[in-house]
């Protein structure tokens, strides 16, 4: 039972033009979004966040958008150069329970972005 | 001065053996995470420890056990590897947000 989809296996961009990363989710109980990168051979590197009570969260060239009645969350990536050429995985989690500080990432299968020069 | 590591990156045995993966985090964080990503892609959470407790223990085989030494260090011991245990183990670490901070992963591959 996936909860967190991301049904594009892979996109390709020219540099300097917005990449646009989707993902759909199951779980209304979700608490937190988050998305990370995740190049070859190497860990996932977290990238942006975004809480529920918000609907966009925005850090230097990230933006991510959240539409909680659709479900659906985005990454946008403007401009998009060479090295955001990785793969890219959302994540949902709930808050953990009172007083906890440990939180269950769950995430999609990643979406592998080309960006060309 | 790497932040999450873990030993070692490449782990090639048989099925049957006993085998250990080791993860340690500068990062100062109270909670550690194991994640297994298999042969589809999916990284999947497998056990959390906050302040050395145990806190999340998803369905993984008794045959996996985690340990704490301490806050800074969360191990992962394989009893009787099987076929189906070859995947990249991810270590990871958190301090009272959501988000999570990634080891470079090891590769376990069971022949």
């Amino acid at each position: 039972d996936q909860q967190v989809k991301q049904n594009s296996p892979s996109l390709s961009v020219q540099e300097g033009r917005i990449s646009i990363l989707n993902c759909d989710y199951t779980n209304s109980m979700f608490d937190y979004f988050l998305w990370y990168k995740k190049y070859p051979a190497e860990g996932p590197t977290f990238l942006i966040s975004i809480s529920s009570i918000k609907d966009k969260n925005e850090d230097g060239r990230f933006t991510v958008f959240l539409n909680k009645s659709a479900k659906h969350l985005s990454l946008h990536i403007v401009p998009s150069q060479p090295g955001d050429s990785a793969v890219y995985f959302c994540a949902a989690s709930r808050a953990p329970n009172s007083g906890g500080s440990n939180y269950k990432l769950t995430f999609g299968k990643g979406t592998l972005l080309t960006v060309n020069p | 001065d790497t932040a999450v590591s873990q030993t070692p990156k490449y782990l090639v045995t048989q099925m049957g053996n006993d085998k250990s993966i080791k993860c340690e985090q500068n990062l100062g964080h109270d909670t550690m995470y194991w994640y297994k990503q298999d042969s589809k892609k999916f990284l999947k959470i497998m056990f959390s420890y906050n302040n050395k407790e145990l806190i999340i223990n998803e369905t993984v085989p008794n045959r996996f056990s985690p340990k704490s030494p301490d806050k800074a260090h969360l191990n992962l011991h394989i009893n009787s590897l099987e076929l189906g245990d070859s995947a990249v183990y991810f270590c990871a670490s958190s301090h009272r947000k959501v988000e999570q901070y990634f080891g470079p992963g090891t590769r376990l591959t069971v022949t």
